[in-house]
C-alpha cells in the first residue's frame, strides 16, 4: 500500500465548476503536507502548502484532517489552464517527501 | 537560469549496462533527491541526500546507488540496468528551511531495451 494515496481520476469538469480532490496518508508521523501541480511532460511545481487550520490561495483551498489522515484541495471557478495533474505530498522527518500518484484534472470549455 | 539541471535528458541503453544520471544545482541547497515517475505509480523516491556524502534510501532504492561528493552534484547510478528501470527520472533540490518546496529538474527519460 502506498503511503500517500489519491484517486487518479481523470476528473472532467466544465469551466467555472468547483472540483475537490482528496488524498489519504498512512503514516501518522507525517508532519507537513503540500499540493503540487504537474503539467503534461513537465516537472512538478509547488502549488500550495496545507495547514491544519485550512488555507486559501485565490481560487484554491487546502484542508488537513489529521484525525482522519487526509488532505483535500478545492478549486473554485475552474479555468482551462487548471488542467493538470495534482500531486499530494507528505513529509517525514522534515526532509523526506513522499508523493501520491496524482489526480488528473481536465477542464473543458 | 534553471538552478537545477539534469543530464542526459534522454538515454536509450541495453539491459545489463551501467547508467549514470547527473543532477547539478547552482543554488548551494543542502537537500537533493532522485525520484522516478511511472504511469500508475506517480513519483517515487529513490534516494535523497542531506549533505555531502550523506544519503539515505527512499521507497524504491533497490538497483540504484547514489553519490554526492560535492554540494552541487548528485549522481544516480544503475549498476546493471533492467527493463523495469525504464522511466522518467526527476532530480530535485530543497533549501534547508523550506520544508516542502522542492525545485525539480526537467527530467531524464531513460529507456532500457
Amino acid at each position: 500500500r502506498k503511503e500517500v494515496e489519491q484517486d487518479p481520476g481523470p476528473f472532467n469538469v466544465p469551466e467555472g465548476a468547483t472540483v475537490a480532490f482528496n488524498c489519504t496518508y498512512s503514516n501518522s508521523a507525517s508532519q507537513s503536507f503540500f499540493w503540487y501541480r504537474q503539467d503534461c511532460r513537465k516537472e512538478p511545481k509547488l502549488l500550495m502548502s496545507v495547514y491544519s487550520s485550512g488555507n486559501e490561495d485565490g481560487r484554491f483551498t487546502a484542508q488537513l484532517n489529521r484525525a482522519s489522515q487526509y488532505i483535500s484541495l478545492l478549486i473554485r471557478d475552474s479555468k482551462l489552464s487548471d488542467s493538470a495533474t495534482y500531486l499530494c505530498v507528505a513529509t517525514y522527518n522534515t526532509d523526506k517527501l513522499i508523493f501520491g500518484t496524482g489526480t488528473r484534472l481536465q477542464v473543458f470549455p | 537560469d534553471a538552478g537545477i539541471t539534469q543530464s542526459p535528458r534522454h538515454k536509450v541503453t541495453e539491459t545489463g549496462t551501467p547508467v549514470t544520471l547527473r543532477c547539478h544545482q547552482t543554488e548551494n541547497h543542502r537537500y537533493m533527491y532522485w525520484y522516478r515517475q511511472d504511469p500508475g505509480h506517480g513519483l517515487r523516491l529513490i534516494h535523497y541526500s542531506y549533505g555531502v556524502k550523506d544519503t539515505d534510501k527512499g521507497e524504491v532504492s533497490d538497483g540504484y546507488s547514489v553519490s554526492r561528493s560535492k554540494t552541487e552534484d548528485f549522481l544516480l547510478t544503475l549498476e546493471s540496468a533492467t527493463s523495469s528501470q525504464t522511466s522518467v527520472y526527476f532530480c530535485a533540490m530543497k533549501g534547508e528551511f523550506r520544508t516542502g518546496e522542492l525545485f525539480f529538474g526537467e527530467g531524464s527519460r531513460l529507456t532500457v531495451l
